[in-house]
């Protein structure tokens, strides 16, 4: 069966520090990959999402990046972040055909930008 | 205009009585799916049941089915003989046919049940 693990669960960093957060997936191959970003009390915004290794497609302008140096990994980057960053980032995967394929999601990272 | 709107902020049920959470979208393609979600406290996205706009017959899985008047464009969540573990919020979300990739999510609806 396939799983998808995100990390961390929870962090907090200083306006300006830099981001990392790793989404892997395990028990499939060649997935679709996405990041979610969730306000407090709101939907889900999609931030990425890669149909292929180094190929990312961005729905939102932001200070955020996205990186997929493996098949099965996912990076959500920043340089610098802002306090707008803070909220809730979900990982999600799908099979690529048909239409009709879920989404699944990792647990999420809740940051927090002080 | 929102592609998917949920109007329901908030729904109360009795335990083991019914309830039906509100979807309407908006889409000038003529395939398209749509998809409700559970997202309990703990924050995880869970996969309900899915629509597709050529199916026939509405959608079931377990306690869950899904209304879905094509005209009407609406495609509303029914739970069945509600738990007390389906206290969550619920999101109903759509796939345009243009893209296999993106989804558009409602704002939620949060459901409370009641013992």
């Amino acid at each position: 069966s396939q799983t998808i693990h995100q990390w961390p669960a929870t962090l907090v960093q200083p306006v300006g520090s830099p981001l990392s957060l790793e989404c892997t997936v395990e028990g499939t191959s060649n997935p679709n990959l996405y990041w979610y970003r969730q306000a407090a009390g709101r939907g889900l915004q999609l931030l990425f999402y890669s149909v292929g290794i180094g190929q990312i497609s961005s729905e939102v302008p932001q200070n955020l990046s996205a990186s997929r140096p493996q098949d099965r990994q996912f990076i959500l980057s920043s340089k610098k972040l802002l306090l707008s960053d803070s909220g809730f980032y979900l990982c999600a995967w799908s099979r690529g055909q048909p239409g009709n394929q879920p989404q699944h999601f990792g647990d999420g990272t809740r940051l927090s930008i002080l | 205009a929102q592609k998917i709107t949920q109007t329901q902020p908030g729904m109360f049920v009795q335990e083991k009585e019914a309830v039906t959470l509100d979807c309407t979208y908006d889409t000038s393609d003529q395939s398209y799916g749509l998809f409700w979600y559970k997202q309990p406290s703990s924050g995880e996205m869970i996969f309900l049941i899915y629509q597709g706009s050529y199916d026939e017959q509405n959608a079931t899985e377990g306690r869950y089915s899904l209304n879905f008047q094509k005209a009407r464009k609406s495609a509303n969540l029914v739970i069945s003989a509600s738990q007390l573990g389906d206290s969550a919020m619920y999101f109903c979300a759509m796939r345009e046919g243009g893209s296999n990739y993106k989804l558009t999510f409602g704002k939620g609806t949060l459901l409370t049940v009641n013992p």
